[in-house]
């Protein structure tokens, strides 16, 4: 079946680390987002990337960086640099810039 | 700036009852409108859509209204079921926003037995 995987789904990072959330997708989508959702809020943009090779800065992106070498993914990295990170993360793809669908998410601790 | 926003954080239901979530945007500009349902531990799933040249589009036990004198979106489910708790979500989206959606902070539908 089509459709996007995250992974880890839950994850763990110590003061000063950068970790790495991964998105991958097989449903030939140019566009895929990263998304940042805390407890009882929407969805806030991270990054987004319209076609291989680019991207564009969302919202929120400082403390955060991506790269778009594959058409099928787009991952996510948390840098030391980002000092609230725990969230919740989500990855999403579009074919038209219109309907996203979403992967289920990686929640992000801080130990 | 602009945002989409929803009226009501929660909403409580009984089985079999319909229910009626709603959203008021602010960004005139904005020509396509979606809703999203998000259950727990999941990401969110496209439900329905609405262009801005529409006023009603009908789903599967599923409504959305457009008013766009008043910049009001709503979503009605009929007969809800159990299976309809969760949360949802609006976004709009505008062709002069490179294709970005702006997301309400969606509203918790629970419904009860």
């Amino acid at each position: 079946d089509g459709g996007i995987t995250q992974s880890p789904k839950y994850l763990f990072r110590k003061e000063g680390q950068n970790v790495t959330l991964s998105c991958e997708q097989n449903l030939n989508h140019d566009a895929m987002y990263w998304y940042r959702q805390d407890p009882g809020q929407g969805l806030r943009l991270i990054y987004y990337s319209q076609i291989v090779n680019d991207f564009q800065k969302g919202d929120i992106a400082e403390g955060y960086s991506v790269s778009r070498e594959k058409k099928e993914s787009f991952p996510l990295t948390v840098t030391s640099a980002q000092k609230n990170p725990t969230a919740f993360y989500l990855c999403a793809s579009s074919i038209d810039l219109k309907a996203q669908h979403f992967g289920d998410g990686t929640r992000l601790s801080i130990l | 700036g602009e945002s989409v926003g929803l009226h009501l954080p929660t909403l409580s239901v009984q089985e079999g009852d319909n229910s009626i979530i709603n959203c008021a945007y602010s960004n005139s500009a904005s020509d396509y409108f979606i809703w999203y349902k998000q259950e727990s531990g999941k990401g969110p799933q496209f439900i329905i859509d609405i262009r801005s040249n529409m006023d009603k589009r009908q789903g599967q036990r599923v409504t959305v209204l457009l008013n766009k004198t008043v910049k009001h979106l709503s979503l009605q489910i009929a007969a809800t079921q159990p299976g309809d708790s969760a949360v949802y979500f609006c976004a709009e989206i505008s062709n002069t926003n490179a294709g970005k959606s702006t997301f309400g902070d969606g509203t918790t539908l629970t419904v009860k037995p």
